[in-house]
């Protein structure tokens, strides 16, 4: 099974900064990871898919870039409703895997 | 507007049954592939089970064996069955639709229900 190493666990950081959460896939998957924001007591939201293409209404200051099987989301200009957690999801292969999540905090 | 609306949760014995169904409106089914993913309390996500237009299935090796996705179309709706649960099968249970390539390749998960709590206890 291809284990998705997310990294780190938790980030504080401060409005307007610049902030990096990555996933490590154990063997290649492509471009076939997406990643999500969950707000507390919410389902997950879809921000990235295919690595780096943006879905519809998410803002602009969320990117994702991918090198080799190493995966980033960055978040440029922190907002204060950017406070939640986010995960990485690998969908190359079954069983499809999520990273261990990052609880963002400000 | 695409919704999606989990139903069937609460509490369950240990080695009993349950199906989870999702009510999808604005959409129809057999249209995406669809996923169950679940959220033990206070944990983070973990995919469960797909199911796709062409009748494939695939699970998570926790509940291979124990736990069938299906889909119902004229009712447009997706279901999960589970049988010889488990304490760890607690958790809160999202049903969410799939997008994919132009090449069949899943791409990630665009819409998500809100829900629903499984907790498995004597």
């Amino acid at each position: 099974d291809i284990q998705m190493t997310q990294s780190p666990a938790s980030l504080s950081a401060s409005v307007g900064d610049r902030v990096s959460i990555t996933c490590r896939a154990s063997q290649t998957i492509g471009n076939y990871l997406s990643w999500y924001q969950q707000k507390s007591g919410k389902a997950p939201e879809l921000l990235i898919y295919g690595a780096s293409s943006r879905q519809s209404g998410v803002p602009s200051r969320f990117s994702g870039s991918v090198s080799g099987t190493d995966f980033t989301l960055t978040i440029t200009s922190l907002q204060p409703d950017d406070i939640a957690t986010y995960y990485c999801h690998q969908s190359y292969t079954a069983p499809c895997t999520f990273g261990q999540g990052t609880k963002l905090e400000i | 507007e695409v919704h999606l609306v989990e139903s069937g949760g609460g509490l369950f014995q240990p080695g009993g049954s349950l199906r989870l169904s999702c009510g999808a409106s604005g959409f129809t089914v057999n249209s995406y592939y669809m996923a169950w993913v679940r959220q033990p309390p206070g944990k983070g996500l973990e995919w469960v089970s797909s199911a796709y237009g062409s009748g494939t299935t695939s699970y998570a090796n926790s509940v291979k064996g124990r736990f069938t996705i299906s889909t119902d179309i004229p009712k447009n709706t997706l279901y999960l069955h589970m049988r010889s649960l488990r304490a760890d099968d607690t958790a809160v249970y999202f049903c969410a639709r799939g997008i994919q390539d132009s090449g069949g390749y899943d791409l990630g998960l665009d819409s998500w229900g809100q829900g629903i709590l499984v907790t498995v206890s004597s």
